[in-house]
C-alpha cells in the first residue's frame, strides 16, 4: 500500500533555531514529492522535488531528495515565529493524484 | 488573478442530510481534485475531475459525488452524511502538464 510518513510529528523551538523536517515513502511509479506549508486552511506550496540530490531553495527554507533510500528533508533556518504552522509531505504517481503524510506540527517561540 | 476559491467557508448540517460544496479553479487551471482532510490528518484524496468527467477515485464511498463543469468549476457532493463525515473539504487546482496543485482555504463541514 502507498504511504508516506512524516516525522516528528511535532516540533517546537525557539526563534533563530535549525529544523529539519523528515518524509519517507513508499510509492510505486514515484513522480516527484511535493512540500506544502498550512497555517490556517489552505495549505501554500512550498517545494516540488523530482531529481535525487538537487536541493531546493527559497529563503530560509530548503529540501532535497533521495530517491534511492525515499525520503526528503525540508530545512528552516534561524525560524521566526510565522514559521509556525504545519508542514505536509505530498507524493505524486503516474496517476496525478497526491498521497499525503499526518503532517508535521512546528510551533516556534519568541 | 484570483486563486482557488471555496464556497462556503463553514457549514453545519444534521446527520443523514446531504450537501454540495463547490469550487472556483484559479484562473488558466483545467484539473480539480478534491482532498478531506480530519482533523489531525493530512488530506485524503477524493477525486479528481478533468475535461467535465472523473478521472480517478480514491477509497470514499459512493455517497461522495462530483461535478466538473465547462467553465471548469467543480461541486462535491455527499449524500446521507454520518459524524465522520466532518472535517475540512479542499479543493485544488492546476493546469494540466504543469507542476503543483493549489489548493483553496477549504470549506469546514461540521455533522451533528
Amino acid at each position: 500500500e502507498d504511504k508516506v510518513v512524516q516525522s516528528p510529528l511535532s516540533l517546537v523551538v525557539h526563534e533563530g533555531d535549525t529544523v529539519t523536517l523528515n518524509c519517507s515513502y513508499e510509492v510505486t511509479n514515484f513522480r516527484s514529492l511535493l512540500w506544502y506549508k498550512q497555517e490556517k486552511k489552505a495549505p501554500t506550496f512550498l517545494f516540488m522535488l523530482t531529481s535525487s540530490g538537487i536541493e531546493k531553495k527559497s529563503g530560509r527554507l530548503s529540501s532535497i531528495l533521495d530517491k534511492k533510500e525515499l525520503f526528503s528533508i525540508l530545512n528552516i533556518t534561524a525560524t521566526q515565529t510565522g514559521d509556525s504552522a504545519i508542514y505536509l509531505c505530498a507524493v505524486s504517481y503516474n496517476t496525478d493524484k497526491l498521497i499525503f503524510g499526518t503532517g508535521t506540527r512546528l510551533q516556534v517561540f519568541p | 488573478d484570483a486563486g482557488v476559491t471555496q464556497s462556503p467557508t463553514h457549514l453545519i448540517k444534521t446527520r443523514g442530510q446531504q450537501v454540495t460544496l463547490r469550487c472556483s479553479p484559479k484562473s488558466g487551471h483545467d484539473t480539480v481534485s478534491w482532498y478531506q482532510q480530519a482533523l489531525g490528518q493530512g488530506p485524503q484524496f477524493i477525486f479528481q475531475y478533468y475535461e467535465e468527467e472523473e478521472r480517478q477515485r480514491g477509497n470514499f464511498p459512493d455517497r461522495f459525488s462530483g461535478h466538473q463543469f465547462p467553465n471548469y468549476s467543480s461541486e462535491l457532493n455527499v449524500n446521507a452524511l454520518l459524524l465522520g463525515d466532518s472535517a475540512l473539504y479542499l479543493c485544488a487546482s492546476r493546469r494540466t502538464g504543469s507542476g503543483g496543485y493549489t489548493f483553496g482555504s477549504g470549506t469546514r463541514l461540521t455533522v451533528v
